[in-house]
């Protein structure tokens, strides 16, 4: 079993809708928690960095930390065309970057 | 202010040969990070380097190695190339120490290929 879940998808959207991305964990030891997204033959571009549990939100995008549930959700409202790509969670348990990441969701923003 | 700089973007090796991968990282990071995205595989941690230290590395044999630099830069060498090689090579800077850590950024990568 891998620590961290995360569906590959493809997923594939309406212009406009609310996309809920999710991934699951089993090391209780993670603390930091983090969404990239990343488009085709490109680095990852850092989206949303939260500490804990809890909701954090910037601009269209929220992300959600349930630490008793190992559970976290990113959600992206009004979603447009540009936000094709593949999103990838990551976390870790402090002291340094090691991030142990999911295989990724691949999300298609269809007009 | 520049994000991280990573060269080549693209490299072609022949098995058996050494690639060398460099990384310029965003200024102030002090901590740099490789990783292997390999088709199908994910992004796996390979290695970690601050204070001109390795400070941790992941399950990746010995012919992985690399360094940093007094200026922080960093390079990963890959000895002894293998067709599984191939993947994009990526590096991360962020600040940090033994007991927290700030968020890590990442470059466009090293698409190295062996054949």
């Amino acid at each position: 079993q891998k620590e961290v879940e995360q569906d590959p998808g493809p997923l594939s959207v309406p212009e406009g809708a609310i996309v809920s991305l999710n991934c699951t964990y089993s090391n209780s030891a993670f603390q930091y928690f983090m969404w990239y997204r990343q488009y085709s033959r490109k680095g990852p571009e850092l989206l949303m960095y939260t500490y804990s549990s809890g909701n954090k939100e910037d601009g269209r995008f929220t992300a959600q930390v349930d630490k008793s549930s190992k559970y976290i959700s990113l959600f992206i409202r009004d979603s447009q065309p540009s936000d094709s790509a593949t999103y990838l969670c990551a976390m870790n348990a402090g002291g340094g970057n090691k991030l142990t990441f999911g295989t990724g969701t691949q999300l298609k923003v269809e007009l | 202010e520049a994000g991280v700089t990573q060269s080549p973007t693209h490299l072609i090796k022949t098995r058996g040969q050494q690639a060398t991968l460099r990384c310029s990282p965003i200024s102030g990071h002090t901590s740099v990070y490789w990783y292997q995205q390999a088709l199908g595989l994910g992004l796996q941690f390979l290695l970690w380097y601050d204070e001109g230290e390795e400070r941790n590395r992941g399950n990746f044999p010995p012919r992985f190695s690399g360094r940093q630099f007094p200026n922080y830069s960093s390079e990963l060498n890959v000895n002894a190339l293998e067709l599984e090689d191939s993947a994009l090579y990526l590096c991360a800077s962020s600040w940090d120490d033994d007991t927290w850590n700030t968020e890590a950024f990442f470059g466009q990568g090293t698409r190295l290929t062996v054949v």
